[in-house]
């Protein structure tokens, strides 16, 4: 286990509602990523904070959007969700800028948009 | 163009065999990092391995090995005396140093399934 947890594990929406994902990072780790990972694909990154600031973004429309907390968890806000908005959605924390950037993901919160 | 590219969708090997999972790569990025994920059904993504473009030495991490070969570009994946608990999808993954902005996007392909037999 990586220490890095996610909630909820499982969510149905409807298209045009709004989501909030959560992520508790692992014990000491100050930066939090966001991936999105689509059914039968890799992840997709969709941004990283880092002490409390986004400091990189994907090719994400403005409408995931994200906080960090001072306790460096963090929540992913998705607006007006879209059908294509369906996959899992997986937290990575690390300790800054390591040597080896090692990500630790959670297990992923798996969202579905009808 | 793809940036990580894994040709096998899918492959099987025998318990206690060897297996090799590919892996190509395409950057620019003079500094970069190559890393090996395994994600079981219950979707974590779990850290096997990472080697660092300047690394003169191929990476191992126990069963694990990663066959460097920067001039052809390619990370393959090498999982020796295979046990059923491998049965998994298996992600080669990039950070491009410089082209990041100095954080840690990892850039995936898209996954090889390795089923482990008995």
């Amino acid at each position: 286990e990586t220490g890095v947890t996610q909630s909820p594990t499982h969510l149905i929406k409807t298209r045009g509602q709004q989501v909030t994902l959560r992520c508790s990072s692992q014990s000491g780790h100050n930066t939090v990523s966001w991936y999105q990972q689509a059914l039968g694909q890799g992840p997709q990154f969709i941004f990283q904070y880092y002490r409390e600031e986004e400091n990189g973004r994907g090719n994400f429309p403005p409408r995931f959007s994200g906080l960090q907390f001072p306790n460096y968890s963090s929540e992913l806000n998705v607006n007006a969700l879209e059908l294509d908005d369906s996959a899992l959605y997986l937290c990575a924390s690390s300790l800054g800028q390591e040597d080896t950037g090692e990500l630790f993901f959670g297990e992923g919160s798996r969202l579905t948009v009808l | 163009a793809q940036k990580i590219t894994q040709t096998q969708p899918g492959m099987f090997v025998q318990e206690k065999e060897a297996v090799t999972l590919d892996c190509t790569y395409d950057t620019s990025d003079p500094s970069y990092g190559l890393f090996w994920y395994k994600q079981p059904s219950s979707g974590e993504m779990i850290f096997l391995i990472y080697q660092g473009s300047y690394d003169q030495q191929n990476a191992t991490e126990g069963r694990y090995s990663l066959n460097f070969q920067k001039a052809r570009k390619s990370a393959n994946l090498v999982i020796s005396a295979s046990q059923l608990g491998d049965s998994a999808m298996y992600f080669c993954a990039m950070r491009e140093d410089q082209f990041s902005g100095g954080y840690n996007k990892l850039i995936f392909g898209a996954g090889t399934r390795l089923a482990v037999h008995p």
